[in-house]
């Protein structure tokens, strides 16, 4: 079975703190895709990463970093400093590779509110 | 390029009504697919479609019915609307296989 899970349902932070966001993932392709996705409060889905299951460098871009670790099946994401625009809900997601699906399995979705 | 439009943005039905949720896309993308976002449960797939002329169901596929005659549409019919479908709803395409998915804006679907 495919699966993502997001244990934290919602984090609150005070602005310039650090946090980061769990995703844990369960699949038993060899190849597949994960991502992370943010959702503003305005509703619509901002694609942020997309990491390949044989990539396991760390990627970081300016405030955000992933964190890719197969051993554990967890696909991290941290926000350094984090600012009141960061407040959105973010999702993980997995894509197994092969067949013609295409189709992404979302975990529940952290809610991060960052106060000023 | 207008990337991924979704129409309506709200709509309410009465139960048993249907209606057509339409999705349109001006990327070329062979994949187009159809999720629904129900608090809690973050994103399903409803149905997908590889190519003008193929779909197949997803994850939730109960109650709903697509089509794909044209590589630029995807839409998402409801034969006979129940407050269980009060939900948003995404469509969204992708160039190939386990890239990006391009999101549209969503249509929240309301049915009493």
């Amino acid at each position: 079975a495919q699966k993502v899970t997001q244990a934290q349902t919602e984090i609150s932070v005070v602005e310039k703190e650090d946090v980061t966001l769990d995703c844990v993932y369960e699949t038993r392709d060899t190849t597949y895709y994960l991502f992370w996705y943010k959702q503003p409060p305005s509703g619509e889905l901002v694609f942020l990463i997309r990491r390949n299951s044989f990539d396991e460098q760390n990627e970081i871009s300016g405030r955000y970093s992933w964190n890719f670790q197969k051993s554990t099946s967890s696909f991290n994401f941290t926000i350094t400093a984090s600012q009141v625009v960061d407040s959105a809900v973010y999702f993980c997601a997995l894509t197994p590779y092969g067949g013609a699906t295409n189709k992404l399995i979302f975990g529940t979705g952290t809610l991060l509110a960052v106060q000023p | 390029n207008a990337g991924v439009t979704q129409t309506p943005k709200f709509q309410v039905l009465k139960t048993g009504q249907s209606m057509t949720l339409q999705c349109a896309q001006d990327m070329n993308h062979e994949y187009m697919s159809w999720y629904r976002q129900d608090p809690g449960m973050g994103l399903r797939l409803i149905h997908y479609s590889v190519g003008a002329g193929i779909t197949d169901q997803g994850e939730v596929p109960n109650g709903y019915n697509v089509s794909r005659s044209t590589t630029e549409d995807f839409p998402l019919r409801l034969l006979s609307a129940a407050p269980s479908q009060t939900s948003v709803y995404f469509c969204a395409s992708s160039p190939g296989t386990a890239l990006k998915q391009y999101f549209g804006p969503g249509t929240r679907l309301t049915v009493t």
